[in-house]
């Protein structure tokens, strides 16, 4: 099916630990998005990447790592996690990068 | 740098109309959208305004904007319980490639 899917949905990981949280689009879009998203704060933007091997830093990027070999995927990263990266993570994709966007399903990430 | 403002909480009741409002302060945007997240759920796009229209409607929905006071708003008609969700305004920004800014979304109840 087309469309744009995130794995896992519901992850639970210690702090400390290597989390790697996939997403996928079908759309062949050229832009690509991570969010996070926490009560009070909205959405706030990770990374983005206009093509494979791009990628930019967006408002709150520290802590998280990203890649983008392939045009249909872009996995974020928490390299070491910690408490404050409990949240609900939201990957996106547009054709142009102040386009619409289309959004996944989201991942409930919790530290413990 | 470009921001978006909105009020976080709405309750209405339903069958009433419900107006969400949204500032923004790039005066040259292109594009504002309106998104739906329901709960659970990544955002969708509910509709879209392009920057030289005052007004759309779209069956219950209708899109205001005001460019001289930056203001955007979202009118639903008869609202129903399936309308509680949040929505999120969202501007293209004029600075070139830059990803959409997002206000922090409106949580729209609505009472039976």
């Amino acid at each position: 099916d087309a469309g744009i899917t995130q794995s896992p949905r519901y992850k639970i990981t210690e702090t400390g630990r290597q989390v790697t949280l996939m997403c996928h689009q079908t759309w062949s879009h050229s832009y690509m998005f991570w969010y996070r998203q926490d009560l009070g704060h909205g959405l706030r933007l990770i990374y983005y990447s206009a093509a494979a091997d791009i990628t930019d830093k967006g408002e709150v990027p520290d802590g998280y790592v990203v890649s983008r070999s392939k045009t249909e995927n872009f996995p974020l990263t928490l390299e070491s996690a910690t408490r404050s990266q409990t949240s609900v993570y939201f990957c996106a994709s547009a054709e142009a990068t102040g386009g619409e966007q289309y959004f996944g399903p989201g991942t409930r990430l919790t530290v413990t | 740098g470009e921001d978006v403002e909105q009020s976080l909480f709405l309750s209405v009741r339903e069958g009433d109309s419900s107006v969400i409002n949204c500032t923004y302060t790039d005066s040259s945007s292109t594009y504002l959208y309106w998104y739906k997240q329901e709960p659970g759920a990544g955002l969708q796009l509910l509709t879209y305004i392009f920057s030289n229209m005052d007004m759309k409607q779209d069956q219950r929905l209708t899109v205001l904007l005001n460019k001289k006071d930056k203001h955007l708003s979202l009118r639903i008609a008869d609202t129903q319980t399936g309308d509680s969700a949040i929505y999120f305004c969202a501007e293209t920004p004029h600075s070139g490639n830059t990803p959409l800014v997002f206000g922090k979304g409106t949580r729209l109840s609505v009472i039976a």
